[in-house]
């Protein structure tokens, strides 16, 4: 069970935009911020939104993060085909622990 | 470009021993923090330890408190965690990863598979 709450799956149509929520507590995402990973079939994770909404260079703007009280979301307008993968949210925790969502996973129908 | 180079990973009994070693380049990696996370193949993320850039804070999950150890050799840009008393659970992909909270780089590693086995 993780400590950061995310839905298994979400799935979308080329050119749709769709939303991946991540929900936590004020140990977590209530006091700190949140970061984004994407894992594609076979690879390491990378990293898509840092400080709730910040994107590293080379990260398309169809990606973007936001946040509100203890929970997060991560939205993918104008969705491809390449964007099918995993989506995991992450906080630094209160308790000294890094945590992680369980994950989503992306269907790009 | 950073690259973070995991090795030491491989086959170990229950209740044995194991270092993995992560090499970093293209960043200042003293001035980092520094984590390994954990996946088993198939399963989501789960966040294992962690440093800071100078090694005098480290955190661990509960899941490995008392078992592993975190270090780093900022002369050689080398992190490391020793594994002891591993367990059949501990078997996983482990990355070691840049800072991934506040302020993230977010940079990963390749992974090493850990199995313990009998």
């Amino acid at each position: 069970q993780s400590v950061l709450t995310q839905a298994p799956s979400a799935s979308g149509t080329p050119g749709q935009r769709v939303t991946i929520s991540c929900s936590g507590s004020n140990s977590n995402i209530g006091s700190h911020t949140v970061s984004w990973y994407q894992q594609l079939p076979g690879t390491a994770p990378k990293l898509l939104v840092y400080n709730n909404n910040q994107r590293p260079s080379g990260v398309p703007d169809r990606f973007s993060g936001s946040k509100s009280g203890t929970s997060a979301s991560l939205a993918i307008s104008g969705l491809q085909s390449e964007d099918e993968a995993d989506y995991y949210c992450a906080a630094w925790d209160d308790s000294l622990n890094g945590v992680f969502g369980g994950g989503t996973r992306l269907t790009v129908l | 470009d950073v690259q973070l180079l995991e090795s030491g990973g491989g086959l170990v009994q229950p209740g044995g021993s194991l270092r993995l070693s992560c090499a970093a380049s293209g960043f200042t990696f003293s001035s980092d923090a520094m984590n390994w996370v954990r996946q088993v193949p198939g399963k989501g993320l789960e966040w294992v330890s962690g440093i800071s850039d100078n090694g005098a804070g480290t955190y661990y999950a509960d899941s490995v408190k008392g078992r592993f150890t975190i270090s780093r050799d900022n002369s050689k840009n080398t992190l490391y965690v020793q594994m002891n008393s591993l367990k059949d659970e501990d078997t996983a992909i482990y990355y070691c990863a840049t800072k991934l909270f506040e302020e993230a780089s977010g940079h990963w590693g390749q992974g090493t598979l850990v199995t313990v086995s009998s």
